[in-house]
């Protein structure tokens, strides 16, 4: 199966700031690979899709790159509402989440 | 609008059998992947397993082949995932949720259910 690590797994930032969380597979995936954020007491919300298609109704600050085995998500401006948890996801079978990465400030 | 809705929080001993249901509605139900997702208390996201609810293609993650099944009713549209013995391990919230790209194809979950917590305790 592949894994995903997700780098780092705590990250502290201010509002305002631009961030960049990191996702490595343990073997290339080509560009399956999705984000997603979830707030505290909710489900997860799809952000990024194939590597680097934003999903309708997201924010342009979040964006995608990547592929192979390392992929980025990128938020450009740090906004109130973005202190989350991300995960990334590999779309292949069986598929699997990254262990997190918990944006506080 | 096209939603997930779960049904509603389980308290169940272990050994107890258990089905949880996620509801379809807003699209075309059959060619859709659904899966299945556990968050066990402050922890991540595992992926255990979806269905075409068009032929009930399952597939499961290794993790959790043997020790769930999923199941779907296209007549309502629902799909399902059930324990035969429950174990405390098993306490969890489960979210259902759906692939965004349309037929058998993999695809990221765009729509998802509010999550049902299940608890486990003698």
């Amino acid at each position: 199966d592949v894994q995903l690590t997700q780098s780092p797994s705590f990250l502290s930032a201010y509002v305002g700031d631009r961030v960049a969380i990191t996702c490595r597979a343990s073997q290339g995936i080509r560009s399956y690979l999705a984000w997603y954020q979830q707030r505290p007491g909710k489900a997860p919300k799809l952000l990024i899709y194939n590597a680097a298609t934003l999903q309708s109704g997201v924010p342009s600050r979040f964006s995608g790159s990547g592929s192979g085995t390392e992929f980025t998500l990128t938020i450009s401006s740090l906004q109130p509402e973005d202190f989350a948890t991300y995960y990334c996801q590999q779309i292949d079978s069986p598929n699997t989440f990254g262990q997190g990465t918990k944006l506080e400030i | 609008e096209v939603q997930l809705v779960q049904s509603g929080p389980e308290v169940k001993k272990p050994g107890e059998s258990l089905r949880l249901s996620c509801k379809a509605s807003g699209y075309r139900f059959a060619t859709y992947w659904i899966g299945w997702v556990r968050q066990m208390p402050g922890k991540g996201l595992e992926w255990m397993g979806v269905i075409y609810p068009g032929d009930s293609d399952t597939r499961y993650s290794p993790s959790f082949e043997g020790q769930v099944s999923i199941s779907a009713d296209k007549s309502i549209t629902t799909v399902f995932l059930q324990w035969s013995s429950l174990k405390a391990s098993d306490t969890a919230i489960y979210y259902c949720a759906r692939q965004n790209i349309e037929g058998p194809t993999w695809g990221a979950f765009d729509i998802w259910g509010q999550g049902t917590l299940v608890t486990v305790s003698s």
